[in-house]
């Protein structure tokens, strides 16, 4: 069964880090794009970064970059959002998921149920 | 930046109707466009992509059609399963996803 399952998120102070990872298993991990995607209280989807299935290429939502980084690591099957500098508008659930293909900018076709990150003092 | 508008923002129905979702680009996006389900509490699923193929174990009662910049998603007949929030989301340049449509229960 292809299953996603994120962790990591938690309560932290505006200027803070976090470090999300998201558990891959049931596919070939290192033949897909990898994505997260948010969605604040009460509101819709937005993405947030995207790495292609060899890692090599990277993408951030304009909202984002500069503070977060996104990597994967094959051998452990593992994606990864390292997030610093947090503000309180990044405080959402963040879901990782699966492209539908192989390259980046797919659309996405298996989701994790999301870990909850607030930021707040 | 692609914006995408999703109409209506709310879209009440009994079981057994039909259900009809509209999606608007800004530009064309060809036929780069997802839609997705959402349960409360739950993470998005894939239901339509390419703006017209059913995603793996997606019910035929769902059908995507559209090209450019004017997109529908149809329910035949609503499920109690299917009273939802719908979001379009193209691949055309970026990722962007519409605002949503909440089907409820009339």
């Amino acid at each position: 069964e292809v299953q996603l399952v994120e962790s990591g998120g938690g309560f932290v102070q505006p200027g803070g880090s976090l470090r999300l990872s998201c558990a891959a298993s049931g596919f070939t991990f290192s033949t897909y794009g990898m994505t997260w995607v948010r969605q604040a209280p009460g509101r819709g989807l937005e993405w947030v970064s995207v790495i292609s299935g060899n890692g090599l290429s990277t993408y951030y939502a304009d909202s984002v970059k500069g503070r977060f980084t996104i990597s994967r690591d094959s051998s452990k099957n593992t994606l990864y959002l390292q997030m610093n500098s947090l503000r309180a508008e990044d405080t959402a659930v963040y879901y990782c998921a699966k492209e539908f293909g192989g390259g980046v900018f797919d659309y996405m076709d298996v989701w994790g149920k999301g870990t909850t990150v607030t930021v707040s003092s | 930046e692609i914006v995408l508008t999703q109409s209506p923002g709310t879209l009440s129905l009994s079981p057994g109707e039909r259900a009809t979702l509209s999606c608007r680009a800004s530009q064309s996006v060809s036929s780069y466009l997802a839609w997705y389900q959402q349960k409360p509490g739950q993470a998005p699923r894939l239901l339509i992509y390419d703006a017209s193929n059913r995603a793996t174990g997606i019910p035929a009662r769902f059908s995507g059609s559209g090209s450019g910049t004017d997109f529908t998603l149809t329910i035949s007949s609503l499920e109690p399963e299917d009273f939802a929030v719908y979001y379009c989301q193209q691949r055309t340049s970026w990722w962007t996803f519409g605002q949503g449509t909440k089907v409820e229960i009339k």
